[in-house]
């Protein structure tokens, strides 16, 4: 399957700063790639899909302009959260859809190893 | 009401035992089924797809009813390892988007 890396897996911040997660595929171009949030005991949920070369696109409900994303290349996506606030704090996730020979279904995603952010 | 749900256990069965999970889904035009595993802390990883003929691999049994909008997993001959959260997700048509339930948490005990 694909290998997705994540940097930080963890970070701890203070109200207000600005926090840039990197989402890179290691092992395959990735012209599209997901953003997830997960809060405890809840299922993922979609943010956005980070299209390269182009605008994301945000699920409904989700800030554009407190969630950025850059998708500036075919390896790397990143995901800032603007002024974060402890409602912010979550697990947050990225996952790319390869190409056919690195997955077993057509819908199946892998997923990078999450970012833990507290903000407090 | 959730697009997809499931019951969040945990389920607590000894090894050897055998285990379904259950997961409803609303939307009718829902195209694609999986299962995920989600251990502690950490992402989710392909367990199988689900088909309406059933599938099955190696210990694990995946079932869809479509009409009834209804998925199932069991799992055979519980070890150990199989601890984790299954996650029952769906797609729908001409999309990438995956659509989560909340979780069923599996405990094995020996």
């Amino acid at each position: 399957g694909a290998v997705v890396s994540q940097h930080p897996s963890w970070v701890i911040c203070k109200s207000g700063t600005s926090v840039k997660i990197e989402c890179r595929s290691l092992d395959f171009q990735a012209t599209t790639m997901f953003w997830y949030r997960q809060f405890p005991k809840q299922s993922l949920m979609l943010m956005a899909t980070s299209n390269e070369g182009s605008k994301a696109t945000y699920e409904q409900g989700v800030e554009k302009d407190k969630f950025l994303i850059n998708h500036a290349s075919l390896t790397l996506s990143t995901l800032t959260v603007t002024s974060a606030h402890p409602e912010d704090s979550s697990f947050y996730i990225c996952s790319v859809r390869p190409q056919g020979a690195l997955r077993r279904s057509y819908n199946e995603q892998f997923f990078g190893p999450g970012t833990r952010l507290t903000v407090l | 009401r959730k697009e997809v749900e499931q019951d969040p256990g945990p389920f607590n069965v000894p090894e050897g035992a055998t285990v379904a999970f259950n997961c409803t889904y609303s939307n009718s035009a829902s195209q694609s089924f999986f299962w995920y595993r989600q251990d502690c802390r950490k992402e989710p990883k392909l367990l199988m797809s689900v088909y309406s003929s059933g599938n099955e691999d190696g210990r694990f049994t995946a079932q869809l009813n479509r009409a009834s909008q209804y998925i199932s997993l069991l799992i055979r001959d519980s070890k150990l390892s199989d601890s984790a959260t299954y996650l029952c997700v769906v797609t729908h048509h001409n999309t990438d988007k995956l659509i989560f339930g909340t979780g069923t948490r599996l405990q094995v005990f020996p």
